[in-house]
């Protein structure tokens, strides 16, 4: 099993709002990343989990707060976001942190916030 | 000057053609590449991965790397429509201490036409 599943594949919200978003992976991977991605533009990580610790936080807004509850899941809580966060959000696993491991990203989560 | 740089396209090609995408690179300390095809509002899928200089293979895809001009290139033997997707070129390099940190090109449209 090579897949990367991520749920919901929609989401609409109000910035008043608390949802989250939930990436799961079998491949036995110790490394989960999530990216934001813009139209047209290339994925921004936005964190990295490894060993469910976090690894790498590329200075998010407080209003993304990422979690890893155990090896397979990765989440990413959101609360009070703003229309400018409205993006297709990715997640990615890899087998380890060492730049030859290679990333496989899920479908993604295209979120609207209004 | 971004790290990582690849024209956005949109390149348009018929069907059955050799296509050739290109990134160029500045930062010497890269030593991972790769290249991923996103179909629209889908997730990055990976396509190839090399290490270091050279060439790799895999059906109608071609990848080489030459690290002496910083530069990397993804041939596509006889264009098929379902080609159709962009193409993001991805790199990465052990100075980012934590690791697992991709540097992504801006990635480059492609239509194959019928």
């Amino acid at each position: 099993d090579t897949e990367v599943t991520q749920t919901p594949k929609h989401l609409v919200m109000g910035m008043t709002n608390k949802k989250s978003l939930k990436c799961e992976q079998h491949m036995g991977h110790r490394a989960m990343y999530w990216y934001k991605q813009k139209a047209k533009k290339p994925p921004e990580l936005m964190f990295v989990y490894s060993y469910e610790k976090l690894s790498i936080n590329e200075s998010v807004p407080s209003r993304f707060s990422p979690e890893c509850p155990n090896s397979s899941l990765l989440n990413l809580h959101l609360h009070a976001l703003q229309p400018e966060d409205s993006a297709l959000y990715l997640c990615a696993s890899s087998q380890g942190l060492a730049t030859h491991n290679e990333q496989f990203f899920g479908p993604g989560t295209r979120l609207t916030v209004l | 000057q971004k790290e990582v740089e690849q024209d956005p396209g949109p390149l348009s090609v018929p069907e059955g053609a050799i296509v050739s995408l290109n990134c160029t690179y500045s930062n010497s300390a890269f030593q991972y590449f790769m290249w991923y095809r996103q179909y629209s509002r889908k997730g990055p899928e990976l396509l190839m991965y090399t290490y270091s200089s050279g060439n790799k293979e895999d059906g109608r895809f071609t990848a080489q790397v030459d690290k002496s001009s910083k530069y990397i290139s993804l041939f596509i033997r006889d264009s098929q429509p379902s080609d159709s997707a962009t193409y993001l070129c991805a790199m990465s390099a052990k100075i980012y201490n934590q690791g697992g940190k991709l540097i992504f090109g801006q990635g480059t449209e492609l239509s194959v036409k019928p």
